[in-house]
C-alpha cells in the first residue's frame, strides 16, 4: 500500500506570496500531523487533526499559517504572505488512530524556500 | 514544558563497530512513549525503535537497542554491527500527551567503510 505522500516536493516562492502544501495520508488513517523542520534542526510540531477536526492550533507559528482537512483524507497547510523565516521542510505524518499507541508514519516532506 | 536533548551533534564510526547515541528528556507525565527516528538524505523519517515508559524491559529491534533509564530520564540508542546504510540523522522524540512528538536536535551519524 502507498505511504504518506506530499506535494510539491520542492517549492520556491517569493516573499509575500501565498503557498499551499498538500498531504495525502495513508488510506484509513484518521489522525494527521504537520511538523516543520528548519535547516539542521529537529522537527517542530505545528498542528494535528483527529478526523477533520483540529482541536489545538496553538503550535501554528503565526496567524499566517492555517490548515484544513477534508473527508478524513487530504490536508492542506497554507502559508499566507510568506516570509524568509518560513523557509523549511514541512513534514506530514498520519496514524491509524489518535493516541499514544499508534505509530506516526511520515511523508517525504515539502522543502519550501522563500526568496 | 517537555524537552528532548541530544548532546552529540555528530558522530562517526567504522563499519561493523558499535555506536551509542545519547538522549535525555524532561517530562512531568508518568506515562509516555520515547522513540528513535532515522532520517536519511531522502528526508523520510523512519521509526527505528520505541519504548513505552511503563515497561521496565529495554526495547530491541535486531541490531538496534535502547538503554532506558527512567529515573535519570535518559534514553540512549545502541547500534551494533553498524552498516553503511545506517548513515543518517537520528532523532530522539518524546510523545507528549497523545498528540504531538517533541524532537531533539538530532545527531548526524556517519558510518565509514
Amino acid at each position: 500500500g502507498a505511504g504518506v505522500s506530499q506535494s510539491p516536493s520542492n517549492k520556491v516562492t517569493e516573499k509575500g506570496k501565498d503557498v499551499e502544501l498538500r498531504c495525502d495520508p495513508i488510506s484509513g488513517h484518521t489522525a494527521l500531523y504537520w511538523y516543520r523542520q528548519r535547516l539542521g534542526q529537529g522537527l517542530e510540531f505545528l498542528i494535528y487533526f483527529q478526523g477533520n477536526s483540529a482541536p489545538d492550533k496553538s503550535g501554528l507559528p503565526s496567524d499566517r499559517f492555517s490548515a484544513e482537512r477534508t473527508g478524513e483524507s487530504v490536508s492542506t497547510l497554507t502559508i499566507q504572505r510568506t516570509q524568509q523565516e518560513d523557509s523549511a521542510v514541512y513534514l506530514c505524518a498520519s496514524s491509524l488512530y489518535f493516541g499514544q499507541g499508534y505509530e506516526q508514519y511520515f511523508g517525504p516532506g515539502t522543502r519550501l524556500t522563500v526568496t | 514544558a517537555q524537552t528532548v536533548t541530544q548532546s552529540q551533534p555528530e558522530m562517526s564510526v567504522q563499519e561493523a563497530e558499535t555506536v551509542t547515541l545519547s538522549c535525555t528528556y524532561d517530562t512531568s507525565e508518568n506515562n509516555y512513549y520515547l522513540f528513535w527516528y532515522k532520517q536519511p538524505p531522502s528526508r523520510q523519517m523512519i521509526l527505528v525503535i520505541r519504548q513505552e515508559a511503563y515497561k521496565q524491559q529495554n526495547a530491541t529491534e535486531n541490531r538496534f537497542s535502547v538503554n532506558f533509564q527512567k529515573a535519570a530520564k535518559s534514553f540512549s540508542l545502541k547500534i551494533s554491527d553498524s552498516q553503511l546504510g545506517d548513515t543518517a540523522m537520528y532523532f530522539c522524540a518524546l510523545l507528549q500527551g497523545a498528540q504531538k512528538l517533541v524532537f531533539g536536535q538530532g545527531t548526524r551519524l556517519t558510518i565509514n567503510p
